[in-house]
């Protein structure tokens, strides 16, 4: 059973371009959960996601940021025209929503992300 | 914000227990306590987590106090290897009500096992 994956887990881009970090949740999992982590950092909430449905965004910035659970496919947290500031550790993770589930949430490995 | 205090830093000897204290005051009667750790650059991993009851696992063991205001996470012969940031977790709520709920790390405790 394969856990949270993320891809890609390095990416560089130039100021500018735009940047897509894609998860593909636990199976069964219905739920994704984005986060960031700046350099020296914690975790920063960022967006909710059930398929279709973001439950809550209330981490996302308000401009540039967007993120979307489709479904049929991964979740992808898209930054457009990133800049410097954007380089950071952005992590996913995947629950099935609900009651509690036995193992709590579970986190991918993250895509580091460098703004070049 | 997080709805927990930690410690921001502890040593432990390896081989010796390690006992990460939490406080979490405001915990109100069906909300869990969490218990992740990150070691350096890596994603965060489930430790533990539980309600009223002490929880045992093959990683560690969870003592809520009976008033379930504090929490301490044991792991019983540390490693070089459990060095890493520990992260008390109380569930929130998400603005939108229901039964949604997110994670929301605060600071964490950095523990250091020392040879």
């Amino acid at each position: 059973n394969a856990g949270v994956m993320q891809n890609p887990r390095h990416l560089v881009r130039r100021r500018g371009q735009e940047a897509r970090l894609r998860c593909s949740p636990m199976k069964g999992h219905s739920h994704v959960y984005w986060y960031r982590q700046l350099p020296e950092e914690g975790l920063k909430f960022m967006v909710y996601l059930q398929k279709e449905n973001i439950i809550d965004e209330s981490g996302m910035p308000k401009e540039r940021f967007s993120a979307e659970f489709p479904k049929e496919g991964p979740s992808i947290l898209r930054i457009q025209q990133v800049v410097r500031g954007d380089s950071a550790a952005y992590f996913c993770a995947s629950s099935p929503g609900g009651q509690e589930s036995t193992r709590g949430y579970t986190f991918g490995s993250g895509t580091r992300l460098t703004v070049v | 914000d997080a709805k927990t205090t930690q410690p921001t830093s502890m040593d432990c000897a390896e081989g010796r227990a390690a006992n990460l204290p939490c406080n979490h005051s405001t915990i109100s009667g069906n909300e869990y306590v969490y218990w992740y750790r990150q070691i350096h650059s890596q994603g965060p991993q489930y430790i533990i987590h539980g309600l009223k009851n002490n929880e045992t696992n093959e990683m560690a063991s969870l003592i809520i106090t009976e008033d379930r205001k504090s929490s301490t996470l044991i792991l019983p012969h540390a490693t070089l290897r459990d060095t890493a940031v520990y992260y008390c977790i109380v569930r929130d709520r998400v603005n939108s009500g229901g039964s949604n709920y997110k994670l929301t790390f605060g600071k964490g405790t950095l523990l250091t096992v020392n040879p």
